[in-house]
């Protein structure tokens, strides 16, 4: 596609609820990232995929967090059992591989998922 | 522990002002800085990427220089229009794969 997509753009789930926010990378895009961003902060990374190995998720913050990207494209977060905590708006971003030499790509955001957890 | 802090918090100036945006990193050891722009309810926008090895990059009126050693960056964005009102978001990657470390921002508002 032309760019990164995300669905749903917003969601409304009440506390204790299962959500799962979808990633729509570029076409042809090996790396993707999902990041969390409360209000009036900078976004904080949650993880990363490379195709379809999940290389980095450290920044998950707790094991109700779970992202898969199954078939290297398209990628799930999904948060179990939602607090109010996680209320923020949720972004995805892909880029290319690195070129040779070191030089790497930018990254490409999405337009997010704002969830707000009642 | 990379921190990322921009400087000012917000930012309000009448239209035509030349003015410079503020970025401090913690540890210089980064791969590339990356300029973004994110308008309200908005994803974020890139603007300018400037690899380690790079002093500088500039894209029609803005210009973002790096000082990898005293861990500094700046925008500067020339003769400032009502349609540049957004937030402004620096990021460093810190090494590998790219993952992006990010500042607060800065709440631009240009009046006409």
């Amino acid at each position: 596609g032309a760019g990164v997509s995300q669905s749903p753009r917003y969601k409304v789930a009440k506390r204790g609820q299962d959500v799962a926010l979808r990633c729509d990378p570029i076409s042809g895009h090996v790396s993707l990232f999902w990041y969390q961003q409360a209000l009036g902060q900078g976004p904080e990374f949650l993880t990363y995929f490379q195709n379809e190995a999940q290389l980095d998720k450290s920044g998950l913050p707790s094991d109700r967090f779970f992202a898969e990207r199954p078939e290297g494209s398209v990628s799930t977060l999904k948060i179990q059992r939602t607090q109010q905590e996680d209320s923020a708006v949720y972004l995805c971003a892909s880029s290319s591989l690195p070129l040779a030499g070191g030089l790497s790509h930018e990254q490409f955001f999405g337009p997010g998922t704002r969830l707000t957890v009642l | 522990k990379q921190e990322v802090t921009q400087i000012p918090a917000a930012l309000s100036v009448p239209e035509g002002e030349n003015l410079v945006l503020n970025c401090s990193f913690t540890d210089s050891a980064i791969y590339n800085l990356q300029w973004f722009r994110q308008d309200p309810g908005k994803g974020l926008t890139s603007l300018l990427l400037i690899q380690s090895s790079q002093r500088e990059q500039t894209s029609g009126r803005l210009n973002a220089s790096l000082d990898k050693s005293s861990g500094r960056s700046t925008l500067y964005i020339a003769a400032s229009q009502p349609g540049d009102s957004a937030t402004y978001l620096c990021a460093v990657s810190p090494g590998g794969y790219n993952k992006l470390i990010f500042g607060a921002g800065t709440r631009l508002a240009v009046h006409p």
